[in-house]
């Protein structure tokens, strides 16, 4: 079964500094993919960056890079020059191949607060 | 190209009633999948769907739940005889053939 960790409920940074966020999975199928959401207090959910399993390279989108580790089973989502308007919930999500497809459910963890201090 | 779309953003019912929740996905996805987020808790899996037909529905609850996809019209969720255990926010997303799924704002449901 896919299980999704995310171990820092909380996080705190200062504005326009760089922020961590782990996330960890595990999971049996060789073809999977990894996405991170941001969710504002407004509730919606914001698609923020993938990264596949057969992807040799990082991948980064404006701000925001995946620090993706195979051996380590761990994707961790940087914000680099944190801003006001990062603070959120944000969670790492895992979709299967769905039996040799390439679309299935997301497997979503706990998430993780961000507040953003001025 | 407008995003996906969810209708109520908010809906409130009494105990015993149905709830039916509709999403229209992103132009050109053929594929919809229903997530329901409980208080403080992450999105969890409940039913995925393309045109007319169910793919996979191993999150759904087995009673009182039930998801179509028409060939024409937008998807439904439809939840009868609520309890209040079945507060919470629901989410649709769409994907195309292969991609990201992008997200609904999402219909919060309160029951009462």
């Amino acid at each position: 079964a896919q299980k999704i960790t995310q171990t820092q409920p909380g996080m705190f940074v200062q504005e326009k500094e760089a922020v961590t966020l782990d996330c960890t999975y595990d999971t049996s199928d060789p073809s999977y993919g990894l996405f991170w959401y941001k969710q504002p207090s407004s509730g919606e959910m914001i698609f923020l960056i993938y990264q596949g399993s057969y992807d040799q390279q990082n991948a980064t989108e404006g701000r925001y890079s995946l620090n993706f580790q195979k051996a380590r089973k761990s994707a961790n989502l940087v914000i680099s020059a944190s801003q006001l308007g990062d603070s959120a919930m944000y969670f790492c999500a895992m979709r299967d191949s769905a039996g040799g497809t390439s679309y299935g459910k997301l497997t979503f963890g706990q998430g993780t607060i961000l507040t953003v201090h001025p | 190209n407008a995003g996906v779309m969810q209708n109520p953003r908010h809906l409130v019912r009494r105990r015993g009633q149905e709830a039916r929740l509709r999403c229209s996905p992103m132009k050109g996805h053929s594929h919809v999948y229903w997530y329901r987020q409980l208080p403080e808790e992450g999105l969890k899996f409940m039913v995925y769907l393309q045109k007319e037909n169910i793919i996979d529905e191993s999150g759904m609850p087995k009673e009182r739940f039930s998801a179509e996809f028409p060939k024409e019209g937008p998807s439904i969720l439809r939840i009868q005889q609520v309890v209040r255990g079945d507060s919470a926010a629901y989410f649709c997303a769409s994907s195309p053939l292969a991609g990201g799924q992008y997200f609904g704002p999402g219909t919060r449901l309160t029951v009462l």
